[in-house]
Parts: C-alpha cells; sequence; structure tokens
C-alpha cells in the first residue's frame, strides 16, 4: 500500500486541461513543502516535473502546474498534448519514522 | 552534463548478497544527497534509501531496513547500495537519483541513472 494515494488513472482530450491529486497527511504533504511530481513514459527514467509544491526544473513547460491545499497536493496539465500521456507520480518527505521519502502509487494519463 | 550511470544487478539466488553502484559525473559529487529508488516490474516507484553528502544522514524503507546499505565515496563521485539478504521481493530496477538542493538529505530527484535490473530468482 502506497503511502499517498493518486488516482489509479486520468483521461483527457488534446487542449483540455487534467488534474491528479495525491493525498498524504500532516506528517508528509500537508506538513511540509517538499511535494514533488515525476512524469515517466514506458521504458524511461523518471523525469522531475515540479518540486517544492509549485517549482518547475529549467525546460518542463509552463503548461504544468503544482498546487497544494491541507493535505492533498494537485498537478495540472494544461493544453494537454498527445506527449503528455504517461505514468506520473507524486512523491514527498515525511516526517513519520521512516521512509525519509515517500511516493504515490501513480496515475496514468491516457491522452484521448 | 549530469550523468549517473548504475551498474552491478544481475541475477542472484534468493538470500544471497549484490552490490549496486551508482557513478556520477557532470557535477560536484559531494554537494549532493543521493538516493536508490526502485521500480519492481509493472509497479510504482519506490524509495529505498538515502544519504546525504557528508554521510551524516542515513535513511532506509522499513522494507530493507537491516538488509541494505548505502554508502558513498566522494574521492570516487560514487554511490552504492549493498544488499544483502535478498529477496523474491527485491526483484526490481534500482535507480540513483540526484536531489534538486545542494544541502538538502532529501527532497526532489532532479537527476536519474537509467536503472541496473535486479532478479532475485532461484
Amino acid at each position: 500500500q502506497s503511502a499517498l494515494t493518486q488516482p489509479a488513472s486520468v483521461s483527457g482530450s488534446p487542449g483540455q486541461s487534467i488534474t491528479i491529486s495525491c493525498t498524504g497527511t500532516s506528517s508528509d504533504v500537508g506538513g511540509y513543502n517538499y511535494v514533488s511530481w515525476y512524469q515517466q513514459h514506458p521504458g524511461k527514467a523518471p523525469k522531475l516535473m515540479i518540486y517544492e509544491v509549485s517549482n518547475r526544473p529549467s525546460g518542463v513547460p509552463d503548461r504544468f502546474s503544482g498546487s497544494k491545499s491541507g493535505n492533498t497536493a494537485s498537478l495540472t496539465i494544461s493544453g494537454l498534448q498527445a506527449e503528455d500521456e504517461a505514468d506520473y507520480y507524486c512523491s514527498s518527505y515525511t516526517s513519520s519514522s521512516t521512509p525519509y521519502v515517500v511516493f504515490g502509487g501513480g496515475t496514468k494519463l491516457t491522452v484521448l | 552534463e549530469v550523468q549517473l550511470v548504475e551498474s552491478g544487478g544481475g541475477l542472484v539466488q534468493p538470500g544471497r548478497s549484490l552490490r549496486l553502484s551508482c557513478a556520477a559525473s557532470g557535477f560536484t559529487f559531494d554537494d549532493y544527497a543521493m538516493h536508490w529508488v526502485r521500480q519492481a516490474p509493472g509497479k510504482g516507484l519506490e524509495w529505498v534509501s538515502g544519504i546525504s553528502w557528508n554521510s551524516g544522514s542515513i535513511g532506509y524503507a522499513d522494507s530493507v531496513k537491516g538488509r541494505f546499505t548505502i554508502s558513498r565515496d566522494n574521492a570516487k563521485n560514487s554511490l552504492y547500495l549493498q544488499m544483502n539478504s535478498l529477496r523474491a521481493e527485491d526483484t526490481a530496477l534500482y535507480y540513483c537519483a540526484k536531489v534538486v538542493k545542494l544541502g538538502d538529505a532529501y527532497g526532489a530527484f532532479d537527476y536519474w541513472g537509467q536503472g541496473t535490473l535486479v532478479t532475485v530468482s532461484s
């Protein structure tokens, strides 16, 4: 069982916006601004898309944005493109003994 | 260009040991914490272990605590994972990853290797 809860799948049409949620507790998502999001295409290593809740690394399109409210973080992708189809994972620092880092179970994004 | 290259994976019998290595280049290795993350076939990401820049802070997932040992050699720009008493459920692709922020022990991972596959089976 994953420490952070994500929907198993989401879908959207090209040009639309979608949001992926990531629910934790006050010991992880709610307690710290160390939420990050990763994109993973089949057979590839994960790619960092968002760190510290809402920061985008250099090179990540501004169509990707992150936010947090209470114990739930969200990744929003606007103007969906075919190449956005991938698995997305959230992650957070946790203070609940170990592990120090927890991942969500992952969300499969399908672009219709 | 930042590069992380894992090695040392392979097929191993249950109960045996394996040592993974991660060779880093393209950044000042001893400024950054490093982590191991694994992914079982067809499954999600699982954090395994992390080590701060100076080895002063080390953490393990409960699933590997007492069996795995993380270490680093800053002189060789290398990260290691000693895996003992391996189990079938340790079968996974093991990635090494670099944290985003200089000095942080944890946080987001901005660079990942391509992974090394560990298969535990008799």
